[in-house]
Order: C-alpha cells, then structure tokens, then sequence
C-alpha cells in the first residue's frame, strides 16, 4: 500500500523567507500527488495537484511543488512567506492499490511564519 | 452558497449515547466521503460512497454506519459512543475518483465525555 511522509511536523520561517515543506511517497506507478491546506477550525483546501504532463505544478496563493520521480519527492515551495500562510500543510497521494481509489494523507506539517 | 456544509459543527456528548452527522454537497458530485482526524491532526478515510453506493470502507469500528440517501447526503450515525471516538469528522465529495480535488466540509468536532 501507499504511504507518504511529510518529513519535519512543524516549520517556522520568517515573513518572506523561502517555505519549504517536504513530501515523499512509496509507489513503484507514477501516482497522483496533491497539497491540501487546513486553516485553523476549518476544512481542507486544495493548494494544488500533479496527475501528468509538467512536473511542476503552480497553485494558489503563490505555492508551487515539483514531482520528481526519481526521488519519489513532491516537495511543496512558496519563494517569500507571508503571515497568512500560517497553517497545516497535508501532502496526498490518490492510491489504487485496492482496487479503488482513495487518498492517503501525511501526518501534516504546521507552518508557523515569524514576523 | 456553501459548497460542502456539515451538521452540527460541535458535538459534545456522554460516553454510551448515539448521535448523528449529517453532510450535504451542493456541487452536483457523485462521490462523497467521511474522514476522521484526530487529536494529532492524522486525517483517515473512513468511508466512501459512488452514487449511492458504498466503495470504500475501511477497518472502522461497526458501531459508525453510514447511509448516503441521495447522491448529496452522506450522513454518519454512531451507535454507543466511547471516548476514543472524540475527534474532528470531515465530509468531502468530488466528481469521480482518482485525480479529481476533494472538497472538504468545514468539519464536525466530536467530543467523548
């Protein structure tokens, strides 16, 4: 079965560092990759996916993540911070190993943006 | 409008009791799902349904029953509640499977006493 490990549970960067929060998946088939975001009290929010063509792959609010399948990484990236990206990150990949698909979450990272 | 709406948003209740959640999509989806996530934020599928029908159904406890009226509803009943079971349940549906974004509800968080 999948599995994806979101190395590092909490992140601080400064207000417009670089964010970087890392994702890696087991699969031996090209899966698909997804970044959700989770505000504090609220539900999950598409930041963005990668199911073929460019490996890398823009989303909202400035973030982008490469699909790199040699390192089976789809790390996530946004080039300067800002305070209201302060949330928990959730890297997913969509599993079929059962015959069915379905997600399979990371444990989340929360990022935390100093001012 | 919103998209993927849960009721109730908090739940606080006795240990033994039953209690309903019930999710409503108005985006036209024919899937929808319930997720648990608990204290440390680890998000789990629990259960899966594709136009009435249920696909998906994972190692849960048989006391949680879900039943998925109409292609819109997907409501979660719980029978004899225990404090394991405190946690925050998400509902979210998509158009089909596999590569298609999930939409999340705002989330029902349940509390055990």
């Amino acid at each position: 079965a999948q599995s994806v490990t979101q190395l590092g549970s909490h992140v601080s960067v400064s207000e417009g560092a670089l964010v970087l929060l890392r994702c890696n998946y087991s699969s031996s088939v090209p899966p698909y990759l997804f970044w959700y975001v989770q505000y504090p009290n609220q539900g999950l929010q598409l930041l963005l996916k990668y199911t073929t063509g460019a490996t890398l792959v823009k989303g909202i609010n400035g973030f982008e993540a490469e699909f790199k399948k040699s390192e089976t990484s789809f790390h996530l990236t946004k080039p300067s911070a800002h305070m209201s990206d302060a949330a928990e990150y959730f890297c997913a990949v969509s599993d079929r190993t059962s015959g069915t698909y379905k997600y399979i979450f990371g444990t989340g990272t929360r990022l935390k943006v100093l001012a | 409008d919103t998209a993927v709406s849960q009721t109730p948003k908090y739940l606080v209740t006795q240990m033994g009791n039953d209690k309903s959640i019930k999710c409503e999509q108005n985006l036209g989806h024919d899937t929808m799902y319930w997720y648990k996530q608990d204290s440390k934020k680890f998000l789990k599928i629990m259960f899966s349904y594709n136009n009435k029908e249920l696909i998906i159904n994972e190692t849960v406890p048989n006391r949680f029953s879900p039943k998925s009226p109409d292609k819109a509803h997907l409501n979660l009943h719980i029978n004899s509640l225990e404090l394991g079971d405190s946690a925050v349940y998400f509902c979210a549906s998509s158009q089909g499977q596999g590569f298609n974004e999930q939409y999340f509800g705002p989330g029902t968080r349940l509390t055990v006493t």
